[in-house]
């Protein structure tokens, strides 16, 4: 069964610094890629997704994502945070037209001044 | 436009009961799923609807159950509540084939 890792609960970074979030997954077969963004008592807002083709993918808010298959990845990257980047992300992932979304435990960005 | 309603914004129940959650789609979205989100846990989907039929299912017990209707929008239903099944009730809706969900704010359900 697939299963997502995101193996930080928790990043601190200092604003305008780069920052990088890490989901890797298991199952090697195609795979559709997503990370959102949780702000307090909110629902889950899609930052970007990978389908296919270009493995860099441009997000909203400054957000890139690459998707490196050898190593079932899928990293989240901002060359500048702001404060207002502090949030949970979440990493989410489907095999290939199962409509079964998994969704890794999340990373808490904590953007200080 | 509206987005992805669901009502009620909280519910509070007690142990045994059944619980009752409604999600209304984005407009022109014809695809529904449910996820379950505890405290510091990611989204844990319960299953999807299309067409009035649940397409895919998650890891959840027989009580847990749904129902989409002919205008998309679609319910969940919990029976024989537990502590456990406290948490954050997310809908997602999307367009068929697309993929990219977009999610309502949830129901926060307490069981007591």
């Amino acid at each position: 069964a697939q299963s997502v890792t995101q193996l930080d609960s928790q990043v601190p970074v200092f604003e305008e610094a780069p920052v990088e979030l890490r989901c890797n997954y298991s199952s090697s077969v195609s795979v559709y890629l997503f990370w959102y963004v949780q702000y307090p008592n909110q629902g889950l807002q899609l930052l970007l997704k990978y389908l296919s083709g270009s493995t860099l993918v441009k997000g909203i808010n400054g957000f890139e994502a690459e998707f490196n298959k050898s190593q079932t990845s899928f990293h989240l990257r901002k060359p500048s945070v702001h404060i207002s980047d502090t949030a949970e992300y979440f990493c989410d992932v489907d095999t290939s037209g199962t409509y079964k979304y998994i969704f890794g435990t999340g990373t808490r960005l904590k953007v200080l001044a | 436009d509206a987005g992805v309603t669901q009502s009620p914004t909280h519910l509070i129940k007690t142990r045994g009961q059944q619980v009752t959650l409604r999600c209304s789609p984005k407009s022109g979205h014809d695809t529904v799923s449910w996820y379950q989100q505890a405290l510091g846990q990611g989204p844990q989907f319960i299953f999807q609807y299309y067409e009035e039929e649940e397409r895919q299912r998650g890891n959840f017990p027989d009580r847990f159950s749904g129902h989409q209707f002919p205008n998309y929008s679609s319910e969940l239903n919990v029976n024989a509540l537990l502590l456990g099944d406290s948490a954050l009730y997310l809908c997602a809706s999307s367009l068929d084939s697309y993929y990219e969900q977009y999610f309502g704010p949830g129901t926060r359900l307490t069981v007591t």
